[in-house]
């Protein structure tokens, strides 16, 4: 089973400033890496798959790089409604499909 | 607009069983693989189970494997996920996700609402 390890757990930004959010996976896993975005009370949404394509309808202050091993999620100029639960999730090798523990965005 | 929509969710003792259920609308929901995902609350993501569009095949993660079964109703649009011998540990609000791009190697894209189960006595 691959591992997947998100750092750092909680980051603390402030409003239009970038976040820079890390995962790394025991093992590679090619491109094949997606990162989520969760609210909370609400479900995750895809926002990055293929380790830097966006998904449709997200805003380009979001963008993701790396290949192998590791990968960032990078958003630039933080919104208000950016703030939430970051997870990455690898899909080459499974089962399982498995997920970071998570990064905690919140408002300095 | 694709939509997933759970039920089923609920209370019950350890030891018993629910049915859950995924509606799904808006797309070819036969061509599509899905999954259960689940997240005991306060936690992370951990994928549960998955099935092919066909419904011949399926996977499970190990912490389920024996005690639930993923199975599709294409001519209902309609996804489940059987668990049984509730244990403590699988309280989660679960969601039931299609697999973006129709096949197993791809991210989870739409999810459902979720569905809460809760075991207790």
């Amino acid at each position: 089973e691959i591992v997947m390890t998100q750092s750092p757990a909680t980051l603390s930004v402030s409003p239009g400033e970038r976040a820079t959010l890390s995962c790394r996976a025991s093992q590679s896993v090619s491109s094949n890496l997606a990162w989520y975005q969760q609210k909370p009370g609400q479900a995750p949404r895809l926002l990055i798959y293929g380790a830097s394509t966006r998904a449709t309808g997200i805003p380009a202050r979001f963008s993701g790089s790396g290949s192998g091993t590791e990968f960032t999620l990078t958003i630039s100029s933080l919104q208000s409604e950016d703030f939430a639960v970051y997870y990455c999730q690898q899909y080459n090798d499974w089962p399982p499909s498995t997920f970071g523990q998570g990064t905690r965005l919140e408002i300095k | 607009e694709v939509q997933l929509l759970e039920s089923g969710g609920g209370l019950v003792q350890p030891g018993g069983s629910l049915r859950l259920s995924c509606a799904a609308s808006g797309f070819t929901f036969s061509t599509y693989a899905m999954s259960w995902v689940r997240q005991a609350p306060g936690k992370g993501l951990e994928w549960v189970s998955s099935i092919s569009g066909s419904g011949s095949t399926t996977y499970y993660a190990d912490s389920v494997k024996g005690r639930f079964t993923i199975s599709r109703d294409n001519s209902k649009n309609t996804l489940s996920l059987q668990v049984n011998s509730l244990r403590a540990e699988d309280t989660a609000v679960y969601y039931c996700a299609r697999l973006s791009f129709g096949s197993y190697f791809n991210p989870f894209d739409p999810w459902g609402q979720g569905t809460l189960v809760t075991v207790s006595s």
